[in-house]
């Protein structure tokens, strides 16, 4: 099947410093891809949608400002978590559907824990 | 607006018993449905889809599932469990364009 490869899969930052998450399809081209957080013990929450060539759309409730999307290629997405505080600590999730959409695959993704 | 629920965060099963995973869901339009399996710190896994045609449908790991339209179900099973399903399980729905709605999770424990 498809492979979506997303690095780091752990980091720890000091609070008020960003962090950037990438998340590439290795094997197919994604004009779309998905960016979740999932809090301990609960379900993974869409964040935003990232799109090829244009800005990415949040989800009600998302800092766009705070969480920085680039989806520079039809190959890579970037997440950046800006001036990192703990509550941002969290375990995110990049995903990218394959061409039909009838299935998307998922990165490994990525422990942060901000100190 | 498209809801996923999954009954019960825990089960507990013996090993070799029937493992039985419910989720339903709401929606204006019939969705894609899908299972996905969690380990501690690792991304998703596919276990298996409903898009269309056979509503009986055949997993990884010996997991199947049926959709059930009138019940608005898509209920995970096994008939056999074994310790190593011990994992979170995700299902979850698309109407198209690949946004996935997930249910909140059912943690499978596996006793022997």
């Amino acid at each position: 099947g498809a492979v979506v490869s997303q690095h780091p899969s752990r980091v720890i930052c000091k609070s008020g410093t960003s962090v950037k998450i990438e998340c590439r399809s290795l094997d197919f081209q994604a004009t779309t891809m998905f960016w979740y957080r999932q809090f301990p013990k609960q379900s993974l929450m869409l964040m935003a949608t990232s799109n090829e060539g244009s800005k990415a759309t949040y989800e009600q409730g998302v800092e766009k400002d705070k969480f920085l999307i680039n989806h520079a290629s039809l190959t890579l997405s970037t997440l950046t978590v800006t001036s990192a505080h703990p509550e941002d600590s969290s375990f995110y999730i990049c995903s990218a559907p394959t061409t039909g959409n009838t299935e998307a695959f998922f990165g490994q993704g990525t422990r942060l824990t901000v100190v | 607006a498209q809801s996923v629920t999954q009954l019960g965060s825990h089960v507990s099963v013996s090993e070799g018993a029937l493992v039985l995973l419910r989720c339903n869901y709401s929606s204006s339009v019939p969705p894609y449905l899908f299972w996905y399996v969690q380990y501690p710190n690792q991304g998703l896994q596919l276990l298996l889809k409903y898009t269309t045609g056979a509503t009986l449908v055949k997993g990884i790991n010996g997991f199947e599932a049926e959709f059930k339209k009138s019940e608005t179900s898509f209920h995970l099973t096994k008939p056999s469990a074994h310790m190593s399903d011990a994992a979170e399980y995700f299902c979850a729905a698309t109407g198209g364009g690949n946004k996935l709605t997930f249910g909140t999770g059912t943690q499978l424990k596996v006793e022997l």
